[in-house]
């Protein structure tokens, strides 16, 4: 089955700094990949997925891009702001939103 | 339109007690799903259900039963809870296969097996 590792588990950054949080995956069939955003004691929400047939996806201060040679995919976070400061999660799937495997989440802190 | 609405929020179970955690969508969602989150773990798939009378095995399926009678329904039944059972469990839901459509996702319930 799929098998996603998240790195790195924890990520401070000063406040305007980027942010980048990488993924690998293992499942060549997998064409859906999700990114979660969790803040402290609320459910995960959707920030920006991509699709395996598109390279790069942006909007706004996030971006994410898939290299599906290398089976891998990244989250990018410009000019980080306070309210950044959460878990982000990656996911992939070869079913669409359906059997999501996620990995294993990334603390991240933005320092003002 | 109230979304995916979990209950309940919080529940304390002794080991051997068996409980359902409640689940519905209101979003005519053909696709639902529960997932536990344990610490440095993320999400895991428990059970899912690609329609009404349809379930399927996720990740992590012992221990837990689910049924899903109606499109809007999908509870999550412990049998005989076990301390490994400790968690935070999420359902989420989402249209069907073909547009890959986001999963939404209920507000969780924190459940403590004593």
């Amino acid at each position: 089955g799929e098998n996603v590792e998240q790195h790195p588990s924890t990520l401070s950054v000063q406040e305007g700094d980027s942010a980048v949080i990488k993924c690998t995956y293992s499942d060549s069939a997998s064409n859906y990949f999700p990114w979660y955003k969790q803040e402290l004691g609320k459910r995960p929400q959707l920030i920006i997925d991509i699709r395996s047939n598109v390279g790069e996806k942006k909007d706004q201060r996030i971006a994410v891009t898939l290299n599906k040679t290398a089976k891998h995919f990244s989250l990018h976070i410009t000019e980080t702001q306070p309210e950044d400061s959460a878990v982000y999660f990656c996911a992939a799937s070869s079913q669409g939103a359906q059997k999501l495997v996620f990995g294993q989440g990334t603390r991240l802190t933005i320092n003002p | 339109n109230a979304g995916v609405t979990q209950t309940p929020k919080f529940q304390v179970l002794k080991t051997g007690q068996s409980m359902t955690l409640q689940c519905a969508q209101d979003m005519n969602h053909e696709y639902m799903s529960w997932y536990r989150q344990d610490p440095g773990m993320g999400l895991r798939l428990i059970h899912y259900s690609v329609g009404a009378g349809i379930t399927d095995q996720g990740e992590v399926p012992n221990g837990y039963n689910v049924s899903r009678s109606t499109t809007e329904d999908f509870p999550l039944r412990l049998l005989s809870a076990a301390p490994s059972q400790t968690s935070v469990y999420f359902c989420a839901s989402s249209y069907s296969q073909g547009n890959n459509q986001p999963q939404h996702f209920g507000d969780g319930t924190r459940l403590s097996i004593l």
